[in-house]
């Protein structure tokens, strides 16, 4: 089955500064990427989705890259604000895993004002 | 519009009491179906999924069950807690559209087995 692995487990960043989180994934027919914040107690909410026939997609501050061959993709978030602080979560999904979402560890984002 | 409800909000069991779970769905019809769990500062665990009434997939050998009595209610379970089984469990939909895609979450279970 897809196993999902996220890095870094931790990352502080100063406001302003841009942030990277890196996820791979095992199952080659994974073909939908989706990224998702949880703020303290709360529920994942989605921030931005990419499928595999997408390399970079981007909306305002956030973008995420995909790169198949190397089975991995990256979320990149620009001008960090405090607000961006949360857990942030990737995830895969495809045909072979019977659509179901697989989600990475999760990285805890912290931006120093 | 979808909405998705999931309670108690918190749940505080003894060790060896039974557990149920419930989550329903509104707004749209065979939804795919999750219970994930997300132990302290951890990731979001996979345990059930259901692309049906009565299609229940166990993704991890453990103390719990699922079942899907109806098209839009999906029930987690336990006969008898652990203290492992302590935890935040979340049940989320997807739609049905013959590909992949995102998962919606309630607003989580909160359960400590004391």
């Amino acid at each position: 089955g897809e196993n999902v692995e996220q890095h870094p487990s931790t990352l502080s960043v100063q406001e302003g500064d841009s942030a990277v989180i890196k996820c791979t994934y095992s199952d080659s027919a994974s073909n939908y990427f989706p990224w998702y914040k949880q703020e303290l107690g709360k529920r994942p909410q989605l921030i931005i989705d990419i499928r595999s026939n997408v390399g970079e997609k981007k909306d305002q501050r956030i973008a995420v890259t995909l790169n198949k061959t190397a089975k991995h993709f990256s979320l990149h978030i620009t001008e960090t604000q405090p607000e961006d602080s949360a857990v942030y979560f990737c995830a895969a999904s495809g045909k072979d895993s019977s659509y179901k979402l697989i989600f990475g560890s999760g990285t805890r984002l912290l931006v120093r004002p | 519009s979808q909405t998705i409800h999931q309670w108690p909000a918190t749940l505080v069991q003894p060790v060896g009491s039974p557990l149920s779970l419930e989550c329903t769905v509104e707004g749209t019809s065979n939804p795919n179906l999750y219970w994930y769990r997300q132990a302290a500062g951890r990731g979001l665990q996979l345990l059930f999924y259901s692309v049906g009434i009565g299609q229940i997939s166990s993704e991890v050998p453990q103390n719990l069950s699922a079942s899907r009595p109806q098209d839009r209610q999906f029930i987690l379970s336990s006969k008898k807690l652990l203290l492992s089984d302590s935890g935040f469990y979340l049940c989320a939909w997807g739609r049905d559209r013959g590909t992949a895609t995102e998962a919606f979450f309630g607003q989580g279970t909160r359960l400590t087995v004391v």
